[in-house]
């Protein structure tokens, strides 16, 4: 069974670089055709998608933050990443990893990990 | 982008009472719409697939239905722990890729 595990920073100053990554255990994200996602909550308010990455290193962006988003694999580990620059009040957060639940096609998220809330200091 | 509309924002609803939360499509997205729940502190569940179909291990309380641009969730006879706030999600307009709408809090009457 999937476990992902968000790990990073808990605090990150107004204008830097917010950088998380998703450790992932029970499957390889590079033998398998999943297009693993970052999902964030700023806090009491709604779930808004900011990108995918599918195993074979393409990536998909939402509009609204893609001029400011990275997502990378490292292809020595099992894990992949989240870069967000000049982070404003706006980007606090809790950021989700999550999987969907199928491979090869673009389907819901029905495996999340528990969520790290980052913080956007002044 | 397409844009998702859900309504009401919040629904009071009493124990074994039934509710009924929509979810509206800026555009048509066919049938590849998903519903989630989500309780203080917990991360989102997956309840409801492609429109209609139920995740795994969820009760048949829960039913969706709608295709194109109007959705609806169903749940019957509301538990306790079907308390909290629902969101939609389309998957539908890939690139550029997933949307939520800005979820239905489903309150205690």
């Amino acid at each position: 069974q999937v476990q992902l595990q968000e790990s990073g920073p808990g605090l990150v100053k107004s204008s830097e670089t917010l950088s998380l990554t998703c450790i992932v255990s029970g499957v390889s994200i590079h033998s398998t055709s999943y297009y693993w996602g970052w999902i964030r909550q700023p806090p009491e308010k709604g779930l808004e998608w900011i990108g995918s990455i599918y195993y074979n290193g393409n990536t998909y962006y939402n509009p609204s933050l893609k001029s400011r988003v990275t997502i990378s694999e490292d292809t020595s580990k099992n894990q992949f990443s989240l870069k967000l620059t000049s982070v404003t009040a706006a980007d606090t957060a809790v950021y989700y990893c999550a999987r969907p639940m199928g491979e090869g096609i673009v389907m819901p998220f029905d495996s999340w990990g528990q969520g790290a809330l980052v913080t956007v200091s002044s | 982008e397409i844009v998702m509309t859900q309504s009401p924002a919040t629904l009071s609803v009493s124990p074994g009472e039934s509710a009924t939360l929509s979810c509206r499509a800026s555009r048509t997205v066919s049938s590849n719409l998903a519903w989630y729940h989500q309780t203080p502190g917990q991360t989102p569940r997956l309840l409801i697939y492609s429109a209609s179909t139920r995740a795994t291990g969820i009760p048949a309380r829960f039913s969706g239905s709608g295709s194109g641009t109007d959705f609806t969730l169903t749940i019957s006879s509301l538990q306790s722990e079907d308390f909290g706030v629902y969101y939609c999600q389309q998957y539908n307009n890939w690139p550029p890729g997933y949307s939520f709408g800005q979820g239905t809090k489903v309150q205690i009457k």
